[in-house]
């Protein structure tokens, strides 16, 4: 079983759809949870982050951590053709280890 | 807002050569890192760096690479002897002292022919 795992898209959704994005983990260990967007041939830019399990909010991304079932999503709300990327899940230990999803390309259509 | 910034954008070397890929962090982040992106998979660890000295590697970082910080400013990955393989994007990240929130560069992409 992958460490973490994402599904890779494409997804399509029309502009002002709500998407939900989702990861799962299998490491237990996992304490901090990441949502990154990156546009192609960019780097990584983190949305948001969360320590433990919970909803954080923040504009139209909305992050939930259950780690019970070892499960995070990213909700977007209201989504821009701007929003259009790749997502990645990431996750972090108390360690060093630190690892991304294979990301999930999403495009919003105006 | 504060940047990571990397160089080259864009580096072509022969099989064998060496390359250095520059990175300059953020001013006042302790915590330093390389990730390796290949062409159409998943962003991979590397190496993190903190108090002049690497705290954890891959099994990627293997003894053809290195890492350094030659001065208060950069940070800097070296490749001894590139290979077909080591063509990829090569992310410099840092973090203050949020151990989940790394701002990450733009990248240098390399090519090894």
């Amino acid at each position: 079983q992958k460490e973490v795992e994402q599904d890779p898209g494409p997804l399509s959704v029309p502009e002002g759809a709500i998407v939900s994005l989702n990861c799962t983990y299998s490491n237990s260990a996992f304490q901090y949870f990441m949502w990154y967007r990156q546009y192609s041939r960019k780097g990584p830019e983190l949305l948001m982050y969360t320590y433990s399990s919970g909803n954080k909010e923040d504009g139209r991304f909305t992050a939930q951590v259950d780690k019970s079932s070892k499960y995070i999503s990213l909700f977007i709300r209201d989504s821009q053709p701007s929003d259009s990327a790749t997502y990645l899940c990431a996750m972090k230990d108390y360690g060093q280890n630190f690892v991304f999803g294979p990301g999930t390309r999403l495009s919003v259509l105006p | 807002e504060p940047e990571v910034t990397q160089t080259p954008s864009h580096q072509v070397t022969q099989m064998g050569q060496e390359v250095i890929l520059r990175c300059v962090p953020i001013s006042n982040h302790l915590y330093f890192y390389w990730y390796r992106q290949i062409l159409g998979q998943k962003v991979e660890f590397l190496v993190s760096f903190y108090n002049n000295e690497i705290s954890e590697k891959s099994e990627i970082f293997d003894d053809q690479f290195s890492v350094e910080r030659p001065d208060g400013s950069n940070f800097t990955l070296k490749i001894r002897s590139t290979k077909l393989e080591d063509s990829a994007m090569y992310f410099c990240a840092s973090r203050a002292s949020e151990p989940g929130v790394h701002t990450f560069g733009s990248g240098t992409r390399l090519t090894v022919v």
